[in-house]
């Protein structure tokens, strides 16, 4: 069985503050993926990052960054710089065992950036 | 434009109306699923496809049937719609699975 947790129901930070989104998951599989998707007001879910398990560099897009380790099993994501915009719901997510049955998604982490 | 298309977007119905949710994508992806997300429970997944004629339950398939006769698309029906099934529904598609899904823009059922 496959799990992903984001502990963090909802955070609240002032604009321009960094701010990590954390990630824990399970699986037995040694093979895996990873990602992040967005969700904004507007109810879209936006692809943020894909990461496979063979891959532990860390990932750095413009404000964003995602910390992948498989030590601990976490795969955590920071807004650095965080701006109104940046107010989302925010879902991990893990696929694995190579067939179609989808994504497993954490419950989300609601974000709330405050001018 | 590679899309996941899914109709209505906003839909209100009553307890026991058969309704269907259609899905299509014009990405000649073979995986296809329905996700359903309801507050602090995330999205799960109700039913997914590998290809078509072969479909098979997700967590949560109680209430719900699909099918897949065409690539393209994979419609999620409700025979008997009940206020349980009052959610946001994504469909979502993808080549292969490892390189992540493309998701429509949801469709809020909400039934009274």
């Amino acid at each position: 069985a496959q799990k992903v947790t984001q502990a963090q129901t909802e955070i609240s930070v002032v604009e321009k503050e960094d701010v990590t989104l954390d990630c824990v998951y399970e699986t037995r599989d040694t093979t895996y993926y990873l990602f992040w998707y967005k969700q904004p007001p507007s109810g879209e879910l936006v692809f943020l990052i894909r990461r496979n398990s063979f891959d532990e560099q860390n990932e750095i897009s413009g404000r964003y960054s995602w910390n992948f380790q498989k030590s601990t099993s976490s795969f955590n994501f920071t807004i650095t710089a965080s701006q109104v915009v940046d107010s989302a719901v925010y879902f991990c997510a893990l696929y694995s065992g190579g067939g179609a049955d989808g994504l497993t998604f954490g419950k989300g982490t609601h974000l709330i950036i405050q001018p | 434009e590679a899309q996941v298309t899914q109709n209505p977007r906003y839909l209100i119905t009553v307890t026991g109306k058969k309704l269907t949710v259609t899905c299509s994508q014009n990405m000649n992806h073979e995986y296809m699923s329905w996700y359903r997300q309801d507050p602090g429970l995330g999205l799960r997944q109700i039913y997914y496809s590998m290809n078509v004629e072969v479909t098979d339950k997700g967590d949560v398939p109680e209430g719900y049937k699909v099918s897949r006769k065409e690539k393209r698309n994979f419609p999620l029906i409700l025979e008997s719609p009940s206020p349980n099934q009052t959610s946001l529904y994504f469909c979502a598609s993808s080549l292969t699975g490892t390189y992540g899904y493309t998701f429509g823009s949801g469709t809020r059922l909400t039934v009274v």
